[in-house]
């Protein structure tokens, strides 16, 4: 079956600007996690949904950010007022309602210039 | 919270031989456990997971982690690597409730010599 997809692949913008990444989840999957990876490092949290509501967004930086999901399937990250300091591998993730397993998407990879 | 602690950075072996990842955590509450393998601009693939029961739990592609609950660990191992072994491998955590978030930890590139 469909794995998680994200879109796009890759994404380079300019300093100031705003950008949108989306997840399509796993069907079926009522949970959805975005986690953002930086050169070096491993997966950060940022935020999970189940179902249409954040359930913990405790992992967004600062209010640039914000995650919506409005009809509890695919998922858009917003950033706003993008800065260098973004650039970084945006993954998604999902899992069923009281799963264990978080399977993952390829990731966008986002360049801030 | 919950962090967790991979010492190595970078673990070369030679093929066919045996390799060790460590994984150290920290956790005030009880955990889940899991090792993650990320090829080469792939996305993260679950290579095996501790939930309850035996503390030895077996994974795909030969991989096998041990849960010691006294020294907090979770190491992988690999009785004979492959080339196509050659990956980076994060080792995550998260509170035994479900549906919550992992924490990782940095990452280990597993290099495979021939």
């Amino acid at each position: 079956g469909a794995g998680v997809s994200q879109t796009p692949s890759n994404k380079v913008t300019e300093k100031g600007k705003y950008v949108e990444l989306r997840c399509d989840p796993i069907s079926g999957h009522t949970a959805l996690y975005w986690y953002r990876q930086s050169l070096g490092q491993g997966p950060e949290f940022l935020i999970y949904f189940q179902g249409t509501g954040a359930a913990d967004d405790s992992g967004l930086p600062n209010d640039r950010f914000f995650a919506v999901r409005p009809e509890g399937s695919v998922s858009t990250l917003k950033i706003q007022r993008t800065e260098r300091g973004d650039s970084a591998v945006y993954l998604c993730a999902s899992s069923f309602r009281d799963g264990y397993e978080q399977y993952f998407g390829p990731g966008t990879r986002l360049t801030v210039t | 919270a919950q962090s967790v602690t991979q010492l190595d950075s970078q673990v070369p072996v030679f093929e066919e031989a045996p390799v060790e990842l460590r994984c150290n955590y920290s956790s005030s509450v009880s955990v889940y456990l899991f090792w993650y393998v990320q090829y080469p601009n792939q996305g993260l693939q679950l290579l095996l997971k501790y939930l309850s029961g035996s503390t030895l739990v077996k994974g795909i592609n030969g991989f096998e982690a041990e849960f010691n609950k006294s020294q907090t660990s979770f190491h992988l191992r690999k009785p004979s690597v492959h080339i196509s072994d050659t990956a980076e491998y994060f080792c995550a955590v998260s509170p035994n409730f479900g549906n919550e978030k992992l924490t990782f930890g940095t990452g280990t590139r597993l290099t495979i010599i021939p």
